[in-house]
């Protein structure tokens, strides 16, 4: 069956970088999603990537998308404790999601 | 527009007691989702619905039935609950269910089954 795997925990220093890995299964993803979760909230969509691309940049976010191996990576520059919350990576629809990946950032 | 809610935000149900959760969304959008979030097992689909008086089943839809009468709301049912069901539940819409359609998320139902 599907599978979207990352890893569950991250640590950085603020002001370094962030990144974090994503594998997934479905080839015929059209798009791969990054979301972000704060604390007692719900999901929102931090950036994507359509599957023809291999990075797409977003001010401080960078999308890395590698077809051949399946792999995903969100890259944050220059971390600030605001980043701190919870990473998923999602593909297809209805949306297939990781089990997300904590990030804490030490100040 | 209010976006996607979901009501109530807290619930305490007793083993095999029934209830509704809800959601609505006023952005017409066609395609609308449950998921129920686990510690250490993300976000999990257990129905969703790709226009009124269409719904599917998900990755873990044993325990919920799903009803789609109108494009607005689309209630997750309980028919019996179960400790197991004890989770924080999350109800999406998407413009479609194809394309990049941005999934939008309420702010959650957080149940505990005693």
């Amino acid at each position: 069956g599907e599978d979207v795997e990352q890893s569950l925990f991250l640590s950085v220093r603020e002001g370094d970088s962030s990144v974090i890995n994503c594998t997934y299964t479905d080839s015929s993803s059209t798009y791969l999603y990054w979301y972000k979760q704060e604390p007692g909230a719900g999901l929102q969509l931090l950036t994507y990537i359509f599957s023809n691309m291999d990075m797409k940049q977003d001010q401080r976010l960078t999308v890395l998308l590698n077809k051949k191996d399946k792999h995903l990576s969100l890259r944050i520059a220059d971390t600030q404790t605001g980043d701190s919350a919870i990473y998923f990576c999602a593909e297809r629809k209805p949306l297939v999601f990781g089990k997300g990946t904590r990030l804490s950032v030490i100040a | 527009n209010a976006g996607v809610t979901q009501t109530p935000k807290f619930q305490v149900l007793k083993t095999g007691q029934s209830m509704t959760l809800q959601c609505a969304q006023d952005m017409n959008h066609e395609y609308m989702s449950w998921y129920r979030q686990d510690p250490g097992m993300g976000l999990r689909l257990i129905h969703y619905s790709v226009g009124a008086g269409i719904t599917d089943q998900g990755e873990v839809p044993n325990g919920y039935n799903v009803s789609r009468s109108t494009t607005e709301d689309f209630p997750l049912r309980l028919l019996s609950a179960a400790p197991s069901q004890t989770s924080v539940y999350f109800c999406a819409s998407s413009y479609n269910g194809q394309g990049l359609g941005e999934q939008y998320f309420g702010p959650g139902t957080r149940l505990t089954v005693t």
